[in-house]
């Protein structure tokens, strides 16, 4: 079935830098969600991305779909120690709620 | 309910015994679906209901695993005969249509 690969499966940054995790599908994706789960919790929406090319900022978030509905992309600008956690990217194939989840990406801050 | 309500929230239990899983989705979501998280994981999917439809259980590991939910209410997912290779995080989700997830805190479980 389709799948979503995400990377990096690891990042450590100092606080105030920058992060960025991506999400790539070998195959054209209807849409693709955004969830965030702190250490000891348990995932919570972000953000849903519908349209080809679109970019959607919450604060210090800001998430791209690509062109070609093929990846996707958030970026996190001057990261604080309350962004740690894991992000995942999901999606849902056409004319199904069921959401397939990338491996996710772990940040840590170091204040 | 205001969110989607996990019982128990901790549980050990021994190997070979079985053990039930409990979710109460948000009120009027339609949509229900259960995820393993194995600790420092991704998630699984394990099944999917939808309304009256037949659910979606394409990802249960074995027929060790079973769920039920009656009407668009609460589920429960039953491990029988459970392995050390169980012990996880199950996480509940409940959704309307378009698949957003408003997940529950998760039912840790732990097999000895």
């Amino acid at each position: 079935g389709q799948q979503v690969m995400q990377i990096p499966q690891y990042q450590h940054v100092q606080e105030g830098e920058d992060f960025t995790t991506y999400c790539n599908s070998s195959t054209t994706l209807s849409n693709i969600q955004w969830y965030k789960q702190r250490p000891g919790g348990h995932p919570v929406f972000l953000i849903q991305l519908v349209k080809s090319g679109e970019v959607k900022k919450q604060k210090r978030l800001t998430f791209q779909f690509g062109e070609a509905k093929k990846n996707s992309s958030l970026h996190i600008t001057a990261t604080q120690t309350t962004d740690v956690g894991t992000y995942f990217c999901a999606f849902s194939g056409a004319g199904s709620y069921q959401l397939t989840f990338g491996k996710g990406t772990k940040l840590s801050v170091i204040p | 309910g205001a969110g989607v309500s996990q019982s128990p929230s901790n549980k050990v239990t021994e190997k070979g015994k079985d053990v039930e899983l409990r979710c109460d989705p948000i009120s009027g979501h339609t949509a229900l679906y259960w995820y393993r998280q194995r600790l420092g994981q991704g998630l699984e999917f394990l099944i999917y209901f939808q309304g009256n439809s037949a659910p979606d259980k394409s990802g249960l590991p074995s027929d060790r695993f079973s769920a039920e939910r009656t009407g668009e209410s609460v589920s429960t997912l039953t491990i029988q005969r459970t392995q050390q290779e169980d012990s996880a995080v199950y996480l509940c989700a409940s959704s309307l249509a378009q698949g957003v997830y408003t997940f529950g805190s998760g039912t840790r479980l732990t097999v000895v």
